[in-house]
């Protein structure tokens, strides 16, 4: 089955920094590819996603990029603010099948004002 | 709208008792999934539903845990003789739907906190 690691499991970072979560996955046919926010005590809520006929997507502030040969895609998150604290998850789910995502281990961003 | 909704928010019980937990997805998403998470990490998932059928249980850890979707769209996961181990944050989500290869997003639900004395 899909295995994904997600890197660093905590990042801490001043206020107006960027901020980088680096994942990678294990199933070249996976196609698919969200990143979630998880508050404290949240819901995990879709922030952004990738499909591999992409390898760049940005949303204001956030980016994610997408390198299929390696098999291995990232967050980045530019001009960071206190209220970008939380734990971020990215997952990869494959086409076909059951469509389940995988999620990697999440990464606690911790944003100092 | 109304996004997925999940009852009860907390539940405290007792090693061997039996709970049931419960989900009310988007209205209109055929896709149900239930998962777990434990602390400090991603959800793991356990069960899919495509309308009322179970389409993947490969993640269901054992024979105590059962899930059912009757009509469609409320479903509950029902735990026997519950374990210390059961105790953890059972997220629901729903998606538009399960099986088109431009599946759509999955929302959660806000989870229920399980707690196994």
């Amino acid at each position: 089955g899909e295995n994904v690691e997600q890197h660093p499991s905590t990042l801490s970072v001043q206020e107006g920094d960027s901020a980088v979560i680096k994942c990678t996955y294990s199933d070249s046919a996976s196609n698919y590819f969200p990143w979630y926010k998880q508050e404290l005590g949240k819901r995990p809520q879709l922030i952004i996603d990738i499909r591999s006929n992409v390898g760049e997507k940005k949303d204001q502030r956030i980016a994610v990029t997408l390198n299929k040969t390696a098999k291995h895609f990232s967050l980045h998150i530019t001009e960071t603010q206190p209220e970008d604290s939380a734990v971020y998850f990215c997952a990869a789910r494959r086409s076909g099948g059951s469509y389940i995502p995988t999620f990697g281990r999440g990464t606690s961003l911790i944003v100092h004002p | 709208g109304a996004g997925v909704s999940q009852t009860p928010s907390n539940k405290v019980t007792e090693k061997g008792k039996y709970v049931e937990l419960r989900c009310d997805p988007i209205s209109g998403h055929t896709a149900l999934y239930w998962y777990r998470q434990s602390l400090g990490q991603g959800p793991e998932f356990l069960i899919y539903f495509q309308g009322t059928g179970a389409a993947d249980d490969s993640g269901l850890p054992n024979d105590r845990f059962f899930a059912v979707r009757p009509e469609g769209s409320v479903s509950t996961l029902k735990i026997q003789r519950t374990e210390r181990g059961d105790s953890a944050v059972y997220l629901c989500a729903s998606s538009p739907d399960g099986t088109s290869g431009l599946i759509g997003t999955q929302y959660f639900g806000p989870g229920t906190r399980l707690t196994v004395l």
